[in-house]
């Protein structure tokens, strides 16, 4: 357990609005992702962070930015959400220490957007 | 093409039954994940190989890099083992550390 928690898991949203989806870890990892899943799809990157304030953007970026001004906290915001961002969101972290490079992912977070 | 390619895409299996979930890739890796996602979202680490074999419990991962092909094998298969099952190449070079994953392989194991 690498002690991820992502909030709120569950979000119904209105179309045009900002969101925004926080996921805290315990472990001081450097590495964190958000990803998204859809069926047929598979999980995509959205974006990324290698450390404080260092981000960058991955395959499906577009309509997404994020922050990261502290270790444990990266967060993704929706800045004004679209039916096509209904997804399930995932964080994660990547571990990369002697024995190898665990992943670890967060319980998810649904987000409806009507 | 994708990158990553996982067959079969469904497999339904009788309990007890030997499972086998194939993982081709075309990229280089500096390991490979393989990952199981029970239906309510939560995904677990399985494996990560970057050469040879694996075993814990029931579950055995194997890698040929030549081939760049992987394999996950449930031996005595029980229906708490359905749940779809994700490979994952992963390339740590540099500054991104990104994987890359397949579309999955749902399994449902039948009592």
């Amino acid at each position: 357990d690498a002690g991820i928690t992502q909030s709120p898991r569950h979000k119904v949203t209105e179309t045009g609005t900002p969101v925004t989806l926080r996921c805290h870890q315990t472990e001081n990892h450097r590495y964190m992702y958000w990803y998204r899943q859809d069926p047929g799809h598979g999980l995509r990157l959205i974006h990324y962070s290698y450390g404080v304030k260092d981000t960058d953007k991955g395959e499906v970026s577009d309509g997404y930015s994020v922050s990261r001004s502290k270790t444990e906290d990266f967060l993704l915001t929706l800045e004004s959400a679209t039916s096509s961002q209904t997804s399930v969101y995932f964080c994660a972290i990547t571990d990369r220490s002697l024995s190898g490079n665990t992943i670890y992912f967060g319980e998810g977070s649904w987000l409806t957007v009507v | 093409k994708n990158e990553v390619e996982q067959s079969p895409q469904n497999l339904t299996a009788q309990e007890g039954e030997f499972i086998t979930i194939n993982c081709s890739y075309s990229v280089g890796i500096s390991a490979l994940h393989w990952l199981q996602q029970h239906p309510g979202g939560g995904i677990v680490s399985l494996f990560m190989l970057s050469s040879g074999k694996k075993k814990h419990g029931r579950l055995i991962a194997t890698i040929n890099i030549q081939e760049k092909h992987s394999s996950l094998h449930i031996t005595a298969s029980h229906p708490r083992d359905s749940a779809v099952y994700i490979c994952a190449a992963a390339n740590y070079g540099g500054s991104q550390g990104n994987l890359i994953f397949g579309k999955g392989t749902k399994l449902s194991v039948k009592p």
